[in-house]
């Protein structure tokens, strides 16, 4: 079983507002990821970290940012919400060795009104 | 960029029937295959995955899936589905250890 947590898992918020979608991992593993998936699609990369203090912007532009201080943590910040926020957002980790498998925490569904 | 096909959108099937979805890659490279599973409010899981050798990779719960090179291909099978397989399949392709690249997913419906 994997060890990856997001919170909240649901959000209702208003436009404008500031938010911040936490992800956390305890398996020690240097690359995380965001996705963004919206219902009946795919999977599109926004953010990726290699390790602390790396971030990169993934293929699917967003107006998220997101920040790596510490190894098991990688939350990403929206500083003005907007309904075309609205989505689900996966938040992964990958072994740095082996056979690289990614593993997913459950999501946080995102509602901006 | 690397790009995923699924070629189904919504399959629906009778228990016990047999199951393949379809899935094709661009690259022409070396590349890691994956299937995950996403069951009704669950988080993705890891059904199987391919990186090199026997291109007939068994996973979890029955569930296999060949790599095709020729064809670009790693569809997944399993001989005979269950109620409790409905779910949403995604395949996804990397390379290297590079971030996964997604289909769009295949939605399974199996009904009594």
């Amino acid at each position: 079983e994997a060890d990856i947590y997001q919170t909240p898992r649901y959000l209702v918020i208003g436009t404008g507002k500031k938010i911040t979608l936490e992800c956390s991992q305890t398996m020690g593993h240097d690359k995380m990821y965001w996705y963004q998936q919206d219902p009946g699609m795919e999977l599109h990369l926004i953010h990726y970290s290699y390790g602390v203090n790396s971030t990169e912007k993934g293929d699917l532009s967003s107006e998220s940012t997101v920040s790596r201080i510490r190894t098991e943590h990688f939350p990403l910040t929206l500083e003005s919400a907007r309904p075309s926020h609205t989505s689900q957002y996966l938040c992964a980790s990958s072994e740095t060795q082996g056979l690289f498998t990614s593993f997913f925490g459950q999501g946080t569904r995102l509602t901006v009104v | 960029a690397q790009s995923v096909s699924q070629h189904n959108h919504h399959v629906i099937l009778s228990e016990a029937a047999s199951l393949e979805l379809g899935c094709n890659y661009s690259y022409g490279g070396t590349v890691n295959l994956f299937w995950y599973v996403q069951y009704p409010g669950q988080h993705l899981q890891l059904l199987l995955k391919y990186f090199s050798g026997d291109p007939l990779v068994k996973g979890i719960k029955g569930f296999e899936a060949e790599f095709i090179k020729s064809k670009f291909s790693f569809n997944l099978r399993k001989p005979s589905v269950q109620w409790s397989d409905t779910a949403e399949y995604f395949c996804a392709v990397n390379e290297g250890n590079t971030p996964l690249v997604f289909g769009k997913g295949t939605r399974l419906s199996v009904i009594a």
